[in-house]
């Protein structure tokens, strides 16, 4: 079993519409939680740190489970420009673990 | 603000031959890591390093070598190129705090022949 999985997508959702992704991840002694974005041909970039209590900043919310080893990440009102790849980080003692990554299309 | 950088940023190389990656932050990171990343398989972290003079295995560590003379610096070395070595690598840095978030360089395009 990997240690973080994620549903590859791609999601194709609307302009306007809700979308939510899921990361699973494996080692219960994981420490942080994260959300990165990635564009074509990018380096991942930060998007947000995910909190037990969780956590929102504009139209994006990020939620962790401990309980059920989940961390999800809620996009609000999709924009074009949210087109990208999303993915999930785990830190645990030292290393960061990644998901593979959730495409995300938006269309017009 | 420079934060990470990776030098090259694209390189083609026959098999067998060697080369070495320079990561380069100015952010006084403690942790840095090596990832390469290929279509569908994710970020796979080949090594990392806790602090200066240290260096630890990954998931994917066989056919590269790694050092942290200074803690600036975080070099990957591919010894004996191989054509499933073709991937893009990615160096990325961060405090050794937990919450802390790792940043990274705009990744080195590596195609093996």
């Amino acid at each position: 079993r990997k240690e973080v999985e994620q549903d590859p997508g791609p999601f194709n959702v609307p302009e306007g519409a809700t979308v939510a992704f899921n990361c699973t991840y494996s080692n219960s002694a994981s420490q942080s939680f994260f959300w990165y974005r990635q564009d074509c041909r990018k380096e991942p970039k930060l998007l947000m740190s995910v909190y037990s209590s969780g956590n929102e900043d504009g139209r994006f919310t990020a939620q962790l489970n401990r309980a059920s080893q989940y961390i999800s990440l809620l996009i609000r009102d999709s924009k074009l420009s949210d087109s990208a790849t999303y993915l999930c980080a785990v830190k645990g003692y030292q290393k960061v673990t990644f998901g593979t990554g959730t495409k995300l299309q938006v269309i017009p | 603000n420079a934060g990470v950088t990776q030098t090259p940023k694209f390189r083609v190389l026959k098999t067998g031959q060697s080369m070495t990656l320079l990561c380069a932050q100015d952010m006084n990171h403690e942790y840095m890591y090596w990832y390469r990343q290929d279509p569908g398989m994710g970020l796979r972290l080949i090594h990392y390093s806790v602090g200066e003079g240290t260096t630890a295995k990954g998931e994917v560590p066989d056919g590269y070598n790694v050092s942290r003379l200074k803690k600036q610096n975080f070099l990957l070395g591919l010894e004996s190129a191989a054509p499933s070595q073709t991937s893009v690598y990615f160096c990325a840095s961060s405090f050794g705090a937990t919450r802390a978030e790792a940043f990274f360089g705009q990744g080195t395009r590596l195609t093996v022949v």
